[in-house]
């Protein structure tokens, strides 16, 4: 089972605008990861943000997190063509060695 | 430094046929950990194994097995192949022993085709 949410489930947008997906998991966690991934290929880390941490930034990226809702955001600044492709939560939860429980995953495409 | 190596990329099985996938590493990085991705499923993880232990283990038949040796790569195998198994087999490593804040390096995965 699926310990995450993502909303929304596919996201269009122009170049140049901001795409913001949402994350929402069911568990106490020890951190929470956003990964990318192109066509079916291997997932890319894109940022992790630890479970005492409230909002942390990686280039054109911003993610907070909010323990109380048991959620988390991904904002994606001035969007490129090259941002095309699927984003994943996934969450590292406490006690459980290296394991990852992802979300369904958003869809965004950028278009040129 | 090379990036996790999964081999092969892609792989034409028949039903009941078995199949095994190789993982290597990122050097240095003693935890390997194997996902199942598919449309209607997503993400799914099948195990974790560090320094040659398993150490978790995901809700997925016995048939689906898997093994560290000692220079850290992995193998995973599928015996009695079903049509339900074809999916992007991920591998992914970790330098930590817990997931305690570097995230993982995932390899590019090995797309089964069960015919």
């Amino acid at each position: 089972s699926q310990q995450g949410e993502e909303d929304p489930q596919a996201l269009s947008i122009q170049e140049g605008e901001n795409a913001t997906m949402n994350c929402s998991y069911k568990t106490s966690i020890n951190n929470l990861q956003w990964y990318r991934q192109n066509s079916g290929r291997g997932l890319v880390h894109l940022i992790l943000i630890r479970s005492n941490e409230r909002e942390k930034h990686s280039g054109r990226l911003r993610v907070t997190l909010d323990t109380s809702k048991k959620s988390s955001s991904l904002l994606i600044t001035a969007s490129r063509a090259a941002d095309t492709a699927s984003y994943f939560c996934a969450t590292d939860i406490k006690a459980a060695g290296n394991k990852l429980t992802f979300g369904g995953g958003t869809r965004v495409l950028v278009k040129p | 430094k090379a990036g996790v190596t999964q081999t092969p990329r892609y792989l034409i099985k028949t039903r009941g046929q078995q199949v095994t996938l190789s993982c290597s590493p990122i050097s240095g990085h003693r935890s390997v950990s194997w996902y199942q991705q598919t449309p209607g499923q997503g993400l799914q993880f099948l195990f974790e194994y560090f320094s040659e232990t398993q150490r978790n283990k995901g809700n997925f038949p016995g048939r689906f097995s898997g093994r560290q040796f000692s220079n850290s790569r992995s193998e995973m195998n599928v015996s009695t192949l079903e049509l339900g198994d074809s999916a992007l087999y991920l591998c992914a490593s970790s330098r930590l022993t817990t997931g305690l804040g570097y995230g993982y390096t995932f390899g590019s995965g090995t797309r089964l085709t069960v015919v």
